[in-house]
């Protein structure tokens, strides 16, 4: 069965409005979980690394204030899409380590955001 | 930086053909390498993996074997069926607990 969950699975919201996507691993604690997005036809870019008790990094390009993200416990990391426009329309998808040496990512089944 | 090059899809096969979906990658040291895919209105889920050079990974008869001389990391199967219709990506980590480097994805369609 699925190993992280994200909520919601699809979410419409209209232009400026803010969007919280959950991802949560269910049987395990991960104090480390990705988040990426997903263009259509393109390949899965990492966004940033949330880190559990401490902020998240983020990759060269991604807006921290406008995608925050808040590991508040070792099985909740959201990611919240402030003043969301049509062009943060995509398919966001995180992840969580797990394992001895927390070498096999889990992935969660993605959140299809559109924006209208 | 790191990076993985797949061949373009889609590729559509007929059932029982054999699968072949050829990756490449660009990276220092030494990284463990994926194959994940993503079926119709699902998440991504684990297909297999190699975690050094010459190791092959298997899962649902793919194959696809560490080959660090042509840093290559070949899927293959022999005979497909319409069930394995998906997404495949390939994709490196360099180590537990980082985020994966994945390529563009390559669509394959078998029809029966």
């Amino acid at each position: 069965g699925a190993v992280v969950s994200q909520h919601p699975s699809r979410v419409i919201c209209k232009s400026g409005t803010s969007v919280k996507i959950e991802c949560r691993s269910l049987d395990f604690q991960a104090t480390t979980m990705f988040w990426y997005r997903q263009f259509p036809k393109q390949s899965l870019m990492l966004m940033a690394t949330s880190n559990e008790g401490s902020k998240a990094t983020y990759e060269q390009g991604v807006e921290k204030d406008k995608f925050l993200i808040n590991h508040a416990s070792l099985t909740l990391s959201t990611l919240t899409v402030t003043s969301a426009h049509p062009e943060d329309s995509s398919f966001y998808i995180c992840s969580a380590p797990r394992g001895v040496g927390q070498e096999t990512q889990y992935f969660g089944p993605g959140t299809r955001l559109l924006v209208l | 930086g790191d990076s993985v090059t797949q061949m373009e899809g889609p590729v559509t096969l007929s059932e029982e053909a054999f699968l072949t979906i050829n990756c490449t990658y660009t990276a220092t040291g030494y990284p463990s390498l994926f194959w994940y895919v993503q079926y119709p209105g699902e998440g991504l889920q684990l297909l297999l993996k190699a975690t050094k050079a010459d190791d092959k990974g298997s899962n649902k008869g793919f194959e696809a074997t560490y080959r660090k001389e042509t840093t290559s990391f070949h899927l293959e199967k022999g005979s497909v069926q319409v069930s394995d219709s998906a997404v495949y990506f390939c994709a490196l980590q360099h180590s537990g607990n980082t985020p994966l480097v994945f390529g563009k994805g390559t669509r394959l369609s078998v029809i029966a």
